[in-house]
Parts: C-alpha cells; sequence; structure tokens
C-alpha cells in the first residue's frame, strides 16, 4: 500500500523560528508532491508544489525534495501565530494523490 | 480568483435518510475528486473523475454511494442510506488534468449522521 507518513505533533516553535515539517512516502514512482495548510475546521489549501530534486522558494516557505530519500519537507521561515495549522503532506503516483494524516504545528507568540 | 464551489456547507441528517453534496469546479479543470476526511486525519479519495468518467472510485461504498458528473463540469456526491460512521468533511477538488497537477480544494461540506 502506498504510504505517506507524517509525525502527527503537535510541533511547537517560538515565534519567529524556521519550523521544519517532514514527510516521507513509501511509492518509488511518485513524481509530484504538495504541501497543504489546514486550519481547523476549513479545508486543504495548497501552499506548495515540487517536482524536482533540490529546493523550492517562495516566499517564507521553502519546499525540499530528495527522491533518492522518498523525502520531502516543508521548512517556514519567521513564523508567525498565523501559521498555526495542521500541514498536509501529498505524493502523486499514477492517477493517485495520497494524503499524510497532517503534523499540526503551533507558533507562540 | 476562480474557486471551486461545493454546497451545502453543512448538513444534518439521521440515519437512514438521504443526502446529496453538489460540487462546481474550477473552470477548465478537466478532473474532479471527491474526498472525505475524518477529524484528524488526511482526506482520502472517493471518486475521481476525468471529464464525464470515473477514474478511480476503488475506495466508494458503492452500496450506498454514488456519484456523477454528467456533463463533465459540475458533480453530484450522494448517500443513501447515511449511516453514523459517515459523518465527516466532505471534500471536492478539482484540477487542470490529473492527479500529477495541482489540486485545489472546495470550502467542504461538514456532515453530521445523527
Amino acid at each position: 500500500q502506498k504510504e505517506v507518513e507524517q509525525n502527527s505533533g503537535p510541533l511547537s516553535v517560538p515565534e519567529g523560528a524556521i519550523a521544519s515539517l517532514n514527510c516521507t512516502y513509501s511509492d518509488r514512482v511518485s513524481q509530484s508532491f504538495f504541501w497543504y495548510r489546514q486550519y481547523s475546521g476549513k479545508s486543504p489549501e495548497l501552499i506548495m508544489s515540487i517536482y524536482s530534486n533540490g529546493d523550492k522558494e517562495d516566499g517564507r516557505f521553502t519546499a525540499q525534495l530528495n527522491k533518492a530519500s522518498q523525502y520531502v519537507s516543508l521548512l517556514i521561515r519567521d513564523s508567525q501565530p498565523s501559521d498555526s495549522a495542521t500541514y498536509l503532506c501529498a505524493a502523486n503516483a499514477g492517477n493517485m494523490l495520497t494524503f499524510g494524516g497532517g503534523t499540526r504545528l503551533m507558533v507562540k507568540p | 480568483e476562480a474557486e471551486v464551489a461545493q454546497s451545502p456547507r453543512y448538513k444534518i441528517t439521521e440515519k437512514s435518510q438521504a443526502v446529496a453534496f453538489w460540487c462546481d469546479p474550477i473552470s477548465g479543470h478537466a478532473t474532479l475528486y471527491w474526498y472525505r476526511q475524518i477529524l484528524g486525519q488526511g482526506p482520502e479519495l472517493l471518486v475521481q473523475f476525468q471529464d464525464e468518467s470515473v477514474v478511480d472510485d476503488s475506495q466508494l461504498p458503492k452500496d450506498r454511494f454514488s456519484a456523477e458528473r454528467l456533463k463533465g463540469v459540475d458533480s453530484t456526491l450522494k448517500i443513501q442510506p447515511a449511516e453514523l460512521g459517515d459523518s465527516a468533511m466532505y471534500l471536492c477538488a478539482s484540477s487542470l488534468a490529473g492527479a500529477r497537477y495541482e489540486q485545489y480544494f472546495g470550502p467542504g461540506t461538514r456532515l453530521t449522521v445523527t
């Protein structure tokens, strides 16, 4: 069974720090990887996509992909209390997108 | 900004009743997905459409769930009869063409079965 694994957390960081969220996946043929942010009671919001090995930066967010290690991560710089949410990692293989269970991030003022 | 529309936003129903959810994807998006999300878990795919055709419905409980996308645009997901275990968030998402591309979610329907 294809799986995407995330630590459920909560991950607690102080305001202004770097938050590091990690994700591993089991399917070696996975091609596309996505990070979603989900506030409590709301639907997931796409924040980053990454398709190639290496880093991809967008504002305060950096996604990192290592296909050899089957590992994808999301770094959030200068974390703000408004970043407090659950972050979902998703990996695509073929027609299927598989989500991890999410990591809850808490940014403390 | 284009968005995925869903209705209703909230639904309370008694077990054994029928319930239906509606989704209108982002214009031009050929692929439409229905997911179910239980609190504390990631979304799980129920059914995926490419235009009007079903691509994957392997996780759809077909004895009680049905989905259609007759004209390849909007879609309806139905549950009949609803069971207590169906209480969850039902999410619709769309993408340009297939799961390799970015998926955008609608606001979801929170279903409570009593």
